[in-house]
């Protein structure tokens, strides 16, 4: 299986701050990487797909980088409705695998 | 608009078969390209994909857990039915049922709300 690494797995920032999380894969998966917003309670919700295109409907402050093996999420300017924890999701082969989520929380 | 929901017991003991149903609505399993997959959360814990199956019946398992997992769709119903035997109480998670985004594969767009199971005793 292809492990997902992410960094960090918590942070605190503050509304307006520019928040970056990444994510680094065992092997190259090209840019087969996904990124999910999850709220607590919640279902994932796909942020971004094929490591930079972004979902309908999700805010333009979410932006994704990054092929082969290393990779970035970044909120450009945090809002208060951002703070969740968010995972990276290879789509590369089977079985597709998760990282270990990162939460961002209020500072 | 598409919806998925997953339904099934809250509460299995150790050993058992557990039987998960996912109802959807807002596209067809007939549909060239279309796949539901079935994600599980432990609480506290990252997501761990389990399965797929596509539109023609064709079918992935996570190979860790393939020879515990059946996963079957009823068409007629918009349903997509998993089954997990002999649980154990690792097992216990939120279990989610997930449409593929198309046209990328294992990328999902749509989500249930998620079932919990617990395994226990």
């Amino acid at each position: 299986d292809i492990q997902m690494t992410q960094s960090p797995s918590s942070l605190s920032a503050s509304v307006g701050d520019r928040v970056t999380i990444t994510c680094r894969a065992s092997q190259s998966i090209s840019s087969y990487l996904n990124w999910y917003q999850q709220k607590a309670g919640e279902a994932p919700n796909l942020l971004i797909y094929a490591a930079s295109s972004l979902q309908s409907g999700v805010p333009s402050r979410f932006s994704g980088s990054g092929s082969g093996t290393d990779f970035t999420l970044t909120i450009s300017s945090l809002q208060p409705e951002d703070f969740a924890t968010y995972y990276c999701q290879q789509s590369s082969s089977i079985p597709p695998t998760f990282g270990g989520g990162t939460k961002v929380e209020i500072k | 608009q598409i919806t998925l929901k997953e339904s099934g017991p809250a509460l299995v003991k150790p050993t058992q078969t557990l039987t998960l149903t996912c109802t959807f609505s807002g596209f067809s399993l007939s549909s060239s390209g279309v796949s539901v997959a079935w994600i599980r959360q432990p609480p506290g814990k990252a997501l761990e994909w389990l399965a797929l199956i596509y539109w023609d019946d064709d079918k992935r398992y996570n190979p860790s857990l393939k020879s515990r997992l059946t996963i079957t769709k009823d068409t007629s119903k918009n349903q997509v039915v998993l089954t997990m035997t002999n649980m154990d109480p690792v097992d216990t998670a939120t279990y989610y049922c997930a449409h593929r985004r198309l046209p990328f594969d294992y990328v999902y767009d749509y989500w249930g709300q998620g079932t919990l199971v617990t395994v226990s005793s």
